[in-house]
């Protein structure tokens, strides 16, 4: 199990706005900054947003990134079928002195 | 152009070793720190380890340590997983990938395609 706790899935409909959570603890998201991963189907994953709210060149306004003492959430806005995948927020834990991964959201545009 | 490209998994008997490797191009070698993640089938990422730019620094998950060593040629632009006593639980595809600095430990903005290790008897 997962320290980093997201919901398994989540799901809306073409141009609605979705919301993904990652909860943690103080040791990671509330000390460290948090990314999120998107990963399609097949494929390896991709940076979505670092330091709990830049966007990498290239990835489209519609995601954004928050982070609220220790927890954190991907807001995607504006909801198109290419955005059906796995994501995944990440964080440094300094306790355990290591990357931790969410368990993953899978997003499914109904 | 960046490229990741990760080879050396294999099937292998639970208590066997194994050597994953990842070639590199595309970008200043020693100025990236490197990490290992996986993926079980049908499962979410686990991260694995991480080297720093200059190989001087390392670190593992709990799950792994004391029989995955990370390490990294500068020379030869290629970061390598030494896998010994392999468990069934670490059959996974085993993803390379490129933090943005020399000390970014999780911000990973490149990912290798991935090589499969199967520890079955």
């Amino acid at each position: 199990q997962s320290v980093l706790t997201q919901p398994p899935s989540a799901s809306g409909t073409p141009g609605q706005r979705v919301t993904i959570s990652c909860s943690g603890s103080r040791s990671n998201i509330g000390g460290n900054t948090v990314n999120w991963y998107q990963q399609l189907p097949g494929t390896a994953p991709k940076l979505l947003i670092h330091s709990d709210n830049e966007r990498p060149s290239g990835v489209p306004d519609r995601f954004s990134g928050s982070k609220s003492g220790t927890s954190a959430s991907l807001a995607i806005s504006g909801l198109q079928s290419d955005d059906e995948a796995d994501y995944y927020c990440a964080s440094w834990d300094d306790s355990l002195k290591g990357v931790l991964f969410g368990g993953g959201t899978k997003l499914t545009v109904l | 152009e960046v490229q990741l490209l990760e080879s050396g998994g294999d099937l292998v008997q639970p208590g066997g070793s194994l050597r994953l490797s990842c070639a590199a191009s595309g970008f200043t070698f020693s100025a990236s720190a490197l990490s290992w993640v996986r993926q079980s089938p049908g499962k979410g990422l686990e991260w694995v380890s991480t080297i720093s730019g200059s190989g001087t620094r390392t670190f593992y998950a709990d799950s792994v340590k004391g029989r995955l060593t990370i390490s990294r040629d500068n020379s030869k632009n290629t970061l390598y997983l030494q896998m010994n006593s392999l468990r069934a639980e670490d059959t996974a595809v085993y993803y390379c990938a490129k933090g943005v600095h020399s000390s970014s430990w999780y911000t990973y903005d490149y990912w290798g395609q991935g090589t499969l290790v199967t520890v079955s008897s």
